[in-house]
Formats: structure tokens, C-alpha cells, sequence
């Protein structure tokens, strides 16, 4: 079965500080991941996406296969960072769902 | 407005209640989908809807009815509901539904208390 999982429910650290975001899946095709963001009293939205390969808010994920891990990672963390982080994996098989991991919410102490 | 809205944005009703909530998108999207958002849980998906046709439905049960008359518009018909109903309910569409990698772009929710 597809599943997402971020061991990490809460993560805090300091302004300008690196921050990851752990995220590991199991699938047994070839999957398809996101980061989304939720602000505070905003609505969940896409950060980034695997394939496109950008960097959002400075934000990068890198998908690596071998650990089936997708970790988002921001070299020095800014307080607007402060969100809710989920990571989701597009099952394709059969018919598109979206899997949601847990969530972690990331608080930047200043 | 544009993107994707819900209405009513909170809830409240009792179980005997029928209540509906309702998604538009403004994106001239072909599929929509529903999901639940609990305190302690991942985000669910119930129900999802391709070019007006249910496409998937992730065991959700009966008391929970989805309606969509038109690639835009996405009901969530609700009766006899549990406290532990009590959650967010998120919509979200995307361009097409199967195709693989679809981004989905999500309402703001319905906050639903279930008393």
C-alpha cells in the first residue's frame, strides 16, 4: 500500500538556521511527490513538486530513491517559514490519488 | 473570486441534522475531490469526481453524500452525522483526473462541529 510518513510531528529551530523536513514513502512504482504548505489561517497550497526540480522560497526537496525519501530542506530558515508541511505521493496505478503524510508543523523561533 | 471556494466556512449541527457544504472552482478544472482533515490524522481523501462522474470512493460512509452537477460545483450532503465527524473538510480540483501528477488546488475548508 502507498503510504508517506513524517516521523516528525513538530520541529523548531532558530532563524538562520538549516531546516529539514524528513519525509519517506513506500510505492512500489514510480512515484510522483509534492511538498504542500499551510500558513497560518491560509489554505493548503502546493510548495513544490519533484519533477520540476525548482527551488520554492528557497526551498529544495531531492527525491532519492534508494532511501525512498523526499526530505525538504532551506538553508537558513526565515520566521515566514513558520507553516504546517505536508509531503504527498501521486499514486498513478489504477486511478490518481493523493496521499497525505502526517504533517509537521514547523515553527522558526526568531 | 477566483480559485477554489467552500461555503459555509464553519459549521455547526447536531446529529440529526441535514446540512450541505459546497465547493466552487473557478479554474475550469474536470475533477474535483473531497477530503477530510482530522486533529489526529492525515489528510483523507473521500470522494473523487471526474468530468461529473465518481470516480473513486475510499469507503466513506453513507452518511456522507457527494453531489457534482457540473465540472465546477462539488456537494457534500451530510445527515445523521457522529461527533467524531467533527473536522475539517477540505475541496480541491485539478486540471484532469488519471492522467497522472495533477496538481491539486485546495478551498479553504469547512470547519464542521458535530455536537
Amino acid at each position: 500500500a502507498q503510504r508517506v510518513t513524517q516521523p516528525e510531528k513538530l520541529l523548531s529551530v532558530f532563524k538562520g538556521a538549516p531546516v529539514e523536513l524528513k519525509c519517506n514513502y513506500s510505492y512500489s512504482g514510480s512515484p510522483e511527490l509534492f511538498w504542500y504548505v499551510q500558513y497560518s489561517r491560509q489554505r493548503l497550497q502546493l510548495l513544490l513538486r519533484h519533477i520540476s526540480r525548482e527551488s520554492i522560497k528557497g526551498f529544495t526537496a531531492d527525491l532519492n530513491k534508494g532511501e525512498t525519501s523526499f526530505h525538504l530542506k532551506k538553508p537558513f530558515a526565515q520566521e515566514e517559514d513558520s507553516a504546517m508541511y505536508y509531503c504527498a505521493l501521486i499514486r498513478i496505478q489504477g486511478a490518481q490519488k493523493l496521499v497525505f503524510g502526517q504533517g509537521t508543523r514547523l515553527t522558526i523561533n526568531p | 473570486e477566483t480559485g477554489v471556494t467552500q461555503t459555509p466556512r464553519h459549521l455547526v449541527m447536531g446529529m440529526t441534522n441535514k446540512k450541505s457544504l459546497k465547493c466552487e472552482q473557478h479554474l475550469g478544472h474536470n475533477a474535483m475531490y473531497w477530503y477530510k482533515q482530522s486533529a489526529k490524522k492525515p489528510l483523507e481523501l473521500m470522494f473523487v469526481y471526474s468530468l461529473e462522474e465518481r470516480v473513486e470512493n475510499n469507503s466513506v460512509p453513507s452518511r456522507f453524500s457527494p453531489e457534482c452537477p457540473n465540472s465546477s460545483h462539488l456537494f457534500l450532503h451530510l445527515h445523521t452525522l457522529q461527533p467524531e465527524d467533527s473536522a475539517l473538510y477540505l475541496c480541491a480540483s485539478s486540471h484532469d483526473f488519471g492522467t497522472g501528477g495533477e496538481t491539486q488546488y485546495f478551498g479553504p475548508g469547512t470547519r464542521l462541529l458535530v455536537l
